[in-house]
């Protein structure tokens, strides 16, 4: 039973425009909410996350939008870099840590 | 303090064989977890210590799987009797409240 849930596996965005990716969780209990990208060969590294008890969260060129009612969240990259190709997981949390499959995103030239 | 470290890197062992994993977590970091992840899916959650007590452990883990953290520091992670389905990456993250520091994981391949 997947209580969070990436249905994208692979994303391609052109460089410069913005990269969404898109993430829907089962269990309203979730306090908060977060992004992880990974590189080949490397653990997963923190990026962003947004508490339950607000809507957007904004960093530099990342941000996360959070709808609770739809229990739906969000990733927002723009303008989106060669340097963001990587895998992105989204994951919450209550007291650890459960992630989804992950989203694959191509930044193409 | 450089972060989470994990030893071995890579492991590849023969079926049936036993393997260790260590993890060296930050230091001020009173939380560990350990993770496992197979191709194309999302890091799956195996168990997780408060300083030395093992306080969650995951369906996952069957009974040849035993993790520990004796000093509330470095923590192992045992395989007995692999199967050719415990080929994974598996992973070690700290953290003291909120966020995880993941390390670079251990790949074993069981032949």
């Amino acid at each position: 039973d997947q209580q969070v849930k990436q249905n994208s596996p692979s994303l391609s965005v052109q460089e410069g425009r913005i990269s969404i990716l898109n993430c829907d969780y089962t269990n309203s209990m979730f306090d908060y909410f977060l992004w992880y990208k990974k590189y080949p060969a490397e653990g997963p590294t923190f990026l962003i996350s947004i508490s339950s008890i607000k809507d957007k969260n904004e960093d530099g060129r990342f941000t996360v939008f959070l709808n609770k009612s739809a229990k739906h969240l969000s990733l927002h990259i723009v303008p989106s870099q060669p340097g963001d190709s990587a895998v992105y997981f989204c994951a919450a949390s209550d007291d650890k840590i459960i992630f989804g499959k992950g989203t694959r995103l191509h930044i193409l030239p | 303090d450089t972060g989470v470290s994990q030893d071995p890197r890579h492991k590849i062992t023969k079926r049936g064989q036993n393997v260790t994993f260590r993890c060296d977590p930050i230091s001020e970091h009173n939380r560990l977890y350990w993770y496992r992840q197979t191709l194309g899916q999302g890091p799956e959650f195996l168990t997780y210590f408060q300083n030395e007590a093992q306080l969650e452990k995951s369906r996952l883990l069957s009974d040849r799987f035993s993790a520990e953290r004796p000093k509330g520091s470095f923590s192992t992670l045992e395989i007995q009797r692999t199967e050719q389905g415990d080929s994974a990456m598996y992973l070690c993250a700290s953290s003291l409240g909120f966020g995880y520091t993941f390390g670079s994981g251990t790949r074993l391949t069981v032949v």
